[in-house]
């Protein structure tokens, strides 16, 4: 079975620019969440989409975005963005209930200049 | 709610010595538990989990935890580090009630030579 697979790897912007992160989970996940990872802060939660409906929500500013599709890929967007958007971000798909075990793709670095 | 502290931001340990990463958990219902690995530049990979069943949970490298629910810990340890286990390690909650996974703040694991 694949894995969890994100697109780009890499990016670099500038600011004010917007960015859009795609997400592929495992087949049969239906649950994807999104992570940013900064050396500062750590593994900060974003989202969470669950058969197209974000289901649980970190605090971030209405800045970032993100929707599911009906083959449960998932996208995250980012707008007006700005340097301190710099980060690795992580998505992690699961089946869900009963203990929501996370499986992890390797993460879309961001550089914001 | 639930949440997770992992006492210790960075562990320094020597090469073939042992090491324990801590793990403490807050939580009113039955839990799952979990740890995962980052090594440098890749996304975080599922290292062991506490699901039900026998307290003490090992994995495939070599390392060990035990869930204590009297203490609600779930310290991982490893009888002697190699130089390989130089990543992040982070320490997860959840449970069958909750669709949310909390995460621990990370401990990074040093080897010294």
């Amino acid at each position: 079975k694949a894995g969890v697979t994100q697109t780009p790897r890499y990016l670099i912007k500038t600011r004010g620019q917007q960015v859009t992160l795609s997400c592929s989970p495992i087949s049969g996940h239906r649950s994807v969440s999104w992570y940013q990872q900064t050396p500062g802060q750590g593994l900060q939660f974003l989202f969470e989409y669950f058969s197209e409906t974000q289901r649980n929500k970190g605090n971030f500013p209405g800045r970032f975005s993100g929707r599911q599709f009906s083959n449960s890929r998932s996208e995250m967007n980012v707008s007006t963005l700005e340097l301190g958007d710099s980060a690795l971000y992580l998505c992690a798909s699961s089946l869900g209930l009963p203990n929501n075990e996370q499986f992890f793709g390797p993460g879309t670095r961001l550089t914001v200049l | 709610a639930q949440s997770v502290t992992q006492l210790d931001s960075q562990v320094p340990v020597f090469e073939e010595a042992p090491v324990e990463l801590r793990c403490n958990y807050s939580s009113s219902v039955s839990v799952y538990l979990f740890w995962y690995v980052q090594y440098p530049n890749q996304g975080l990979q599922l290292l062991l989990k506490y699901l039900s069943g026998s307290t003490l949970v090992e994995s495939i490298n070599g390392f060990e935890a035990e869930f204590n629910k009297s203490q609600t810990s779930f310290h991982l340890r490893k009888p002697s580090v190699h130089i390989s286990d130089t990543a992040e390690y982070f320490c997860a909650v959840t449970s069958n009630r909750d669709d949310k996974i909390i995460f621990g703040k990370g401990t990074r694991l040093h080897i010294l030579p």
